[in-house]
């Protein structure tokens, strides 16, 4: 099984902030990542796909980088929108894990 | 637009089955994509459980595979999880999602394992 490891567990920021959330994977993925935003209560909702490819509808101050087993999850500007739980997941070969998830709260 | 909703039971006995069905509209289940199922327990992460393609290939979490079946009935443009030998451990939100980087994703449902 591929392992994903997210960090940090939880993070810490403020409205206008930089953030960058990283995942690793136990071995190669090539760029097989997407990353999710949840919400309380809600379903994940995809932001991005093949690792830096932005899903239709969300904002550009979303952006992912990364190949092979190592990427981030960067927001440019933190909106009072973005305080939620995200999440990594690799999709490569038959197989599909998530990371553990990392909390953004409100500093 | 592509929606996708779960149904089944809410509340599931020890060691029966839990049966679930996602119903998609919007899209016909047989033309493409890969139809899949993840859960999470209520306060923690997401767990993959199983995908389906659209010809019928299937995929299963190793950890779950022993006691998963995942089955497509395009007659209905429906997809459906049956989880063997429930446990505690097995209540969670279940939810279904479209392709490998799950693009559209149903509500969730809550199903409760207990007597």
């Amino acid at each position: 099984d591929i392992q994903m490891t997210q960090s940090p567990s939880t993070l810490s920021a403020s409205v206008g902030d930089r953030v960058t959330i990283t995942c690793r994977a136990s071995q190669s993925i090539s760029s097989w990542l997407a990353w999710y935003q949840q919400k309380p209560g809600k379903a994940p909702n995809l932001l991005i796909y093949k690792a830096s490819n932005l899903e239709s509808g969300v904002p550009s101050r979303f952006s992912g980088s990364g190949s092979g087993t190592e990427f981030t999850l960067t927001i440019s500007s933190l909106q009072p929108d973005d305080f939620a739980t995200y999440y990594c997941q690799q999709y490569s070969g038959d197989s599909i894990t998530f990371g553990q998830g990392t909390r953004l709260d409100i500093k | 637009q592509v929606q996708l909703r779960e149904s089944g039971p809410g509340l599931v006995r020890p060691s029966e089955t839990l049966s679930l069905t996602c119903t998609v509209s919007g899209y016909s289940i047989g033309s493409g994509y890969y139809w899949g199922w993840i859960r999470q327990p209520p306060g923690k992460g997401l767990e993959w459980i199983a995908s389906i393609f659209h010809s019928g290939i299937t995929s299963y979490n190793p950890s779950l595979k022993s006691r998963v079946t995942i089955s497509l009935d395009t007659s209905k443009n429906e997809f459906s999880l049956r989880l063997t030998s429930v446990t505690a451990a097995d209540t969670a939100f279940y939810y279904c999602a479209r392709a490998k980087a799950f693009d559209v994703w149903g509500q969730g449902t809550l199903v409760t394992v207990s007597s």
